[in-house]
């Protein structure tokens, strides 16, 4: 166990349909890392946020968007949804700005059909 | 967190034999550099890092490898067990504050 605990683990929708993932960090981590892991592309980022606020963006559509609450646990909204959204999210945590790495959670796969 | 499935080159080694992971990273400003394991049904986990000011690091059964002049970093991986057989990613930091740019993966499968 990571520390970084992600729900659900697999998640199935239908095309147009809106989903939200959720993640809570390792306790003590300030910052919350999105990642999308489909088959050709490897992990690519898509957003940070550190204690609240958003602190880096990446290659994420305009219909996904995210947020950081409070108690620092995150939530990726992913809407409109289309079969080529199909892929594995991370989501990952550091204590501070990441420079030393991150912590994974185990992802959740996503199945739009 | 499966990554079966995903398009990547593979590597098949024999147990016990040492196995070499290669991968070419992208920004001559990256100033360090992790690797990542990933197996079935989990997430990347790191394994071992290097800063920008070596060439070389060891840990336990494992090497990386910076060569900055041609931009590429290797993995080591002596006695290469079953235990091993995982989805190895490099990753490289150009600054603080900036997010981890992974590479594409390479495969690793240890045949018993």
């Amino acid at each position: 166990d990571s520390g970084v605990t992600q729900t659900p683990k697999h998640l199935i929708t239908a095309t147009g349909q809106r989903v939200t993932l959720r993640c809570s960090p390792r306790s003590g981590d300030l910052s919350v890392y999105w990642y999308q892991q489909s088959l050709d592309q490897g992990l690519q980022f898509l957003i940070q946020y550190y204690n609240g606020e958003e602190r880096a963006k990446g290659n994420i559509l305009e219909r996904f968007s995210a947020q950081q609450f409070p108690d620092l646990h995150s939530e990726l909204n992913l809407s409109s949804l289309e079969l080529g959204d199909s892929a594995l999210y991370f989501c990952a945590s550091s204590a501070t700005g990441g420079y030393y790495g991150y912590t994974f959670g185990s992802g959740t796969r996503l199945t739009v059909v | 967190g499966e990554s079966v499935g995903l398009h990547l080159p593979t590597l098949s080694v024999q147990e016990g034999d040492n196995s070499i992971i290669n991968c070419a990273y992208s920004n001559s400003a990256s100033d360090y550099f992790i690797w990542y394991k990933q197996e079935s049904g989990k997430g990347p986990q790191f394994i071992i890092d290097i800063r920008s000011n070596m060439d070389k690091r060891q840990g336990q059964r494992v090497t990386v490898l910076l060569n900055k002049t041609v931009k590429h970093l290797s993995l080591q991986i002596a006695a290469t067990q079953p235990g091993d057989s995982a989805v190895y990613f490099c990753a490289e930091n150009m600054g603080r504050n900036t997010p981890l740019v992974f590479g594409k993966g390479t495969r690793l499968s240890v045949i018993a």
